[in-house]
C-alpha cells in the first residue's frame, strides 16, 4: 500500500518567505508526528497530532512554526519569516496507534537563501 | 528529558566484518527502544524494535539487538556485513505506558561504510 507521503520534496525559499509542507499519511493512521533533521544530526522532535488535535507542540523551535491536521488526515507544517536557520529536511511520520511503529516520509528539504 | 547518544559517528568495515554499533540513552521511565536505517537516496525505515519481553530483539536483513536495563544500552549488532548494509543508522527511545505516544527521541546517528 501507499506509504507517507510529503510535498514538495525540496523547496529552495528566500528569507522572510512564508513556506508551508505537507504530509500524506498512510489512510488510517491516527497518529502523525512532525521532525526536522539538521545536517549531520538525528532527527528531532517538532509536533504531535492524535487525530485533529495538536497534543504536543513542544518541539516547535518558536512561534513562526505552525501545523494544522484539520481532518484527521493530512497535515501541513507552515513557516513564517523563514531565516536561514531553518534550513533542514522536515520529516513526517504516521502510526496506527501512539505508541506503535511510526512510518517515515522521505522528507521535504528545505533551503532558505 | 531523554537523550540518545550514538558512539561512532562513522564506521568503516570490509563485507563480512562484525558490527556492533553502540547505543547509550538517559530517560526516567519504561522505554520502547528502536533502530531506523536510512539507505542512500531513502528514507528512514524501522530495522527493529524492543517494547517487552526478550531483552534481545531480530530485526531484519540479519539485524539484532541486546537491550540491556542496567547499562541503558541497546546495542545493534550483526555478525557479517554486506556491500548493501551502506547506511546510516539511527537508534532511537520513546516513553512507554500511560500517557506516553510515541515521541521519538534520536541519537545523532552513525554511518556505516562497507566496502567489498
Amino acid at each position: 500500500g501507499a506509504g507517507v507521503s510529503q510535498t514538495p520534496s525540496n523547496k529552495v525559499t528566500e528569507k522572510g518567505k512564508y513556506v508551508e509542507l505537507r504530509c500524506d499519511p498512510i489512510s488510517g493512521h491516527t497518529a502523525l508526528y512532525w521532525y526536522r533533521q539538521s545536517l549531520g544530526q538525528g532527527p528531532e522532535f517538532l509536533i504531535y497530532f492524535q487525530g485533529t488535535g495538536a497534543a504536543d507542540d513542544s518541539g516547535l523551535p518558536n512561534d513562526r512554526f505552525f501545523a494544522v491536521r484539520p481532518e484527521g488526515s493530512v497535515s501541513t507544517l507552515k513557516i513564517q519569516r523563514t531565516e536561514r536557520g531553518d534550513s533542514a529536511v522536515y520529516l513526517c511520520a504516521s502510526s496506527p496507534v501512539p505508541q506503535g511503529e511510526q512510518f517515515f516520509g522521505p522528507g521535504t528539504r528545505l533551503t532558505v537563501l | 528529558a531523554q537523550s540518545v547518544s550514538q558512539h561512532n559517528h562513522h564506521v568503516i568495515l570490509s563485507e563480512a566484518a562484525s558490527l556492533e554499533l553502540g547505543c547509550n540513552y538517559s530517560y526516567g521511565g519504561t522505554v520502547n527502544l528502536f533502530w531506523y536505517v536510512q539507505y542512500p537516496g531513502q528514507h528512514l525505515q524501522l530495522l527493529l524494535k524492543y517494547f517487552s519481553g526478550d531483552p534481545l530483539v531480530k530485526g531484519i536483513k540479519g539485524f539484532e539487538a541486546e537491550f540491556i536495563k542496567s547499562k541503558f544500552s541497546f546495542n545493534l549488532r550483526k555478525p557479517s556485513v554486506q556491500w548493501s548494509d551502506t547506511a546510516e543508522y539511527f537508534c532511537a527511545v520513546a516513553g512507554a505506558g500511560g500517557t506516553s505516544y510515541g515521541k521519538l527521541t534520536f541519537g545523532q546517528g552513525t554511518i556505516l561504510t562497507v566496502h567489498p
